[in-house]
């Protein structure tokens, strides 16, 4: 079965500084790999996405992510955080098959707070 | 706007009533997905459907869970006789099959939630 597994259950940066987010997963082919993010409230906007090809994809917001198939990890990274940047980030998880691709397993989140 | 919405966005009701919410996709999307989300977790996957067909139901938390997509437009998911630990944020997802290089792929764009309370 998939998991994934965020060790951060919250974080605290300060404005401008730089962002790491771990994420590691667990999963038996070759996976799909999202990063989302949640404001209070509301629904999850994609931040980026992994299917295949260059292991290092570029999202919105000036997100980027790496993927390191040999430490089953896709950390998420932004150089400069922003104060708009605090939120609840969530790495998924999905299969690529060569029938129907399913639904995503996600991990529990890790909450960002930004100093001023 | 084209995104997926959601109604209502909150609901409150007492144990053992009965609540309706309501998913539009986006128009071109053929799948829809429901999720359920508790507090400090992220989603949790309930069901799907492929146009009008679900195809996946087993993850349906109870038999007091059930979902339609009669014309495999807008979705709705009933929870009969609610109960306390049913209080959550209910989100559905749309997407497309994308085919790539290592085989098929879904991007799923979510909606804003349902936030159900039950007293």
């Amino acid at each position: 079965a998939q998991s994934v597994t965020q060790p951060d259950i919250h974080i605290t940066v300060s404005e401008g500084a730089s962002l790491e987010l771990r994420c590691n997963y667990s999963y038996g082919a070759t996976p799909y790999l999202f990063w989302y993010v949640q404001s209070p409230g509301q629904g999850l906007q994609l931040l980026l996405k992994y299917f295949s090809g260059d292991t290092l994809v570029q999202g919105i917001k000036g997100f980027e992510a790496e993927f390191k198939r040999s430490q089953s990890s896709f950390n998420l990274r932004k150089p400069s955080v922003h104060w708009s940047d605090a939120a609840e980030y969530f790495c998924a998880v999905g299969p690529i098959s060569s029938g129907s691709a399913r639904q995503l397993t996600f991990g529990s989140g890790t909450q960002l707070t930004v100093l001023p | 706007d084209t995104g997926v919405s959601q109604d209502p966005r909150h609901k409150i009701t007492k144990r053992g009533q009965n609540v309706t919410f309501r998913c539009d996709p986006i128009s071109e999307h053929n799948r829809l997905y429901w999720y359920r989300q508790t507090l400090g977790q992220g989603p949790e996957f309930l069901t799907y459907f492929q146009n009008e067909a679900q195809l996946e139901k087993s993850r349906l938390l109870s038999d007091r869970f059930s979902a339609e997509r009669p014309k495999g437009s807008f979705s709705t998911l009933e929870i009969q006789r609610t109960e306390q630990g049913d209080s959550a944020m209910y989100l559905c997802a749309s997407s497309l099959i994308i085919e790539g290089l290592a085989g098929k792929y879904n991007e799923q764009f979510f909606g804003p939630g349902t936030r159900l309370t039950v007293l």
